[in-house]
């Protein structure tokens, strides 16, 4: 149990673009989900919490408008990059947690790389 | 300001040998803590947590202990597989909210 999967698992995208990627728990319902990301070498920094069905808070220095998030059901969130440059190139990881659990189960992770 | 620390950027331990990966926090408020492993290119996969009620959780060859005086955890693995190679992040949470602070992680070497 506590499967989350990521769509897509890597993205090329060219400078200006947005690219969207899906979180979702296949098999709980969860009510808060987690977008990180991962420099290489470097630790796993949160960027913002999405509980469903309310808006996400950002982390400090994330900016909202650039990344978008969208937690619409208990078993989907969206993390739209918009207008993506080069040093949005990074790795980024959603996890998920149900109701009244301290335990985040984290996806696979999807490598962008922004030409 | 770096909440949860891991000192040991790396380890290397022979097959069948104890691995023990330390971890530091200087929050108070952490009140539950994890131990994640991660492959390149994949997520983290949760492997044991501890509450702060406790100073040990085993679970098969993996044993998690917290001295809350010290501020201090360590994740012990017995006996160590070459399949335990991986990067080993800790992970601690307050007691208000659900957000999880990481440890810059510890790259373990199991040698056969």
């Amino acid at each position: 149990g506590a499967v989350v999967s990521q769509h897509p698992s890597w993205v090329i995208c060219k400078s200006g673009t947005s690219v969207k990627i899906e979180c979702r728990s296949l098999d709980f319902q969860a009510t808060t989900m987690f977008w990180y990301r991962q420099f290489p070498k470097q630790s796993l920094m949160l960027m913002a919490t999405s509980n469903e069905g309310s808006k996400a808070t950002y982390e400090q220095g994330v900016e909202k408008d650039k990344f978008l998030i969208n937690h619409a059901s208990l078993t989907l969130s969206t993390l739209t990059v918009t207008s993506a440059h080069p040093e949005d190139s990074s790795f980024y990881i959603c996890s998920a947690s149900h109701r009244g659990r301290d335990t985040q189960y984290f996806g696979p992770g999807t490598r962008l790389t922004v030409l | 300001d770096q909440q949860v620390k891991q000192n040991s950027p790396s380890l290397s331990v022979q097959e069948g040998r104890i691995s023990i990966l330390n971890c530091d926090y200087t929050n108070s408020m952490f009140d539950y803590f994890l131990w994640y492993k991660k492959y390149p290119a994949e997520g983290p996969t949760f492997l044991i947590s501890i509450s702060s009620i406790k100073d040990k959780n085993e679970d098969g060859r993996f044993t998690v202990f917290l001295n809350k005086s010290a501020k201090h955890l360590s994740l012990h693995i017995v006996p160590s597989q070459p399949g335990d190679s991986a990067v080993y992040f800790c992970a601690a949470k307050g007691a208000a909210g659900n957000k999880l602070t990481f440890g810059g992680g510890t790259r373990v070497l199991v040698k056969p």
